[in-house]
């Protein structure tokens, strides 16, 4: 198992408000910076946020993250059917000096 | 910016294989870069990481042993070398690039296309 805990599925319909929740431990969550990562079908990961908020030149404004202790959350607004992809929360865990993944949500747009 | 691995292909259990990513469109010996793989049908799996002078390396258990990443600031080229190939390492394999040289404050910005691998006899 995912040393990150996120829900397997979700699912919303074109319009509405989803979150992603990713749960961690004082390890990785609490004190260092969590990322999310979205991968559309047969490709590679995209960085979606970063440093638990931030988001690279060319996301919307749609996507959006936070993060409160040992846990991080990423909202999508405004659902599209092009949103349809596995979403991945990542951070780095101080006690096993690496990377950590969540096991990835995917969303489906109904 | 660009990442392209190469190096993957079908190999047999026990064998070895090297894995390269050929990074352009940046300095490369700026940045750390990572090896994460992707088992088919599951969900993404950190790997390594080696700092952007090759002083510090990182890895997952599960790589520490068989697994060795390594640079070559010259060639622009990150490898990363798989010993006693098992079927569980039957995965794609991206290199990545880290936004920050600080592991805890790191995000992977720019990502190849991914080396695919299969270990079977």
């Amino acid at each position: 198992q995912s040393v990150l805990t996120q829900p397997p599925s979700a699912s919303g319909t074109p319009g509405q408000r989803v979150s992603i929740s990713c749960s961690g431990s004082s390890s990785n969550i609490e004190t260092n910076t969590v990322n999310w990562y979205q991968q559309l079908p047969g490709t590679a990961p995209k960085l979606l946020i970063y440093a638990n908020n931030q988001r690279p030149s060319g996301v919307p404004d749609r996507f959006s993250g936070s993060k409160s202790g040992t846990s991080a959350s990423l909202a999508i607004s405004g659902l599209r059917s092009e949103d349809e992809a596995d979403y991945y929360c990542s951070s780095w865990d101080d006690g096993l000096k690496g990377g950590v993944f969540g096991g990835g949500t995917k969303l489906t747009v109904l | 910016v660009q990442m392209v691995e190469s190096g993957g292909g079908v190999v047999q259990p026990g064998r070895s294989l090297r894995l390269s990513c050929v990074a352009s469109g940046f300095t490369f010996n700026f940045f750390t870069m990572h090896w994460v793989r992707q088992a088919p049908g599951k969900g993404l799996d950190w790997v390594a990481l080696i700092s952007y002078d090759g002083s510090d390396k990182y890895y997952a258990d599960s790589a520490k042993g068989r697994f060795t990443i390594s640079r070559d600031n010259s060639k622009n080229t990150v490898y990363l070398q798989i010993n006693s190939l098992r079927p569980d390492d039957t995965a794609v394999y991206y290199c990545a690039r880290a936004s920050t040289n600080l592991p805890s404050s790191a995000s992977l910005d720019f990502w190849g296309q991914g080396s695919r691998v299969t270990v079977s006899s």
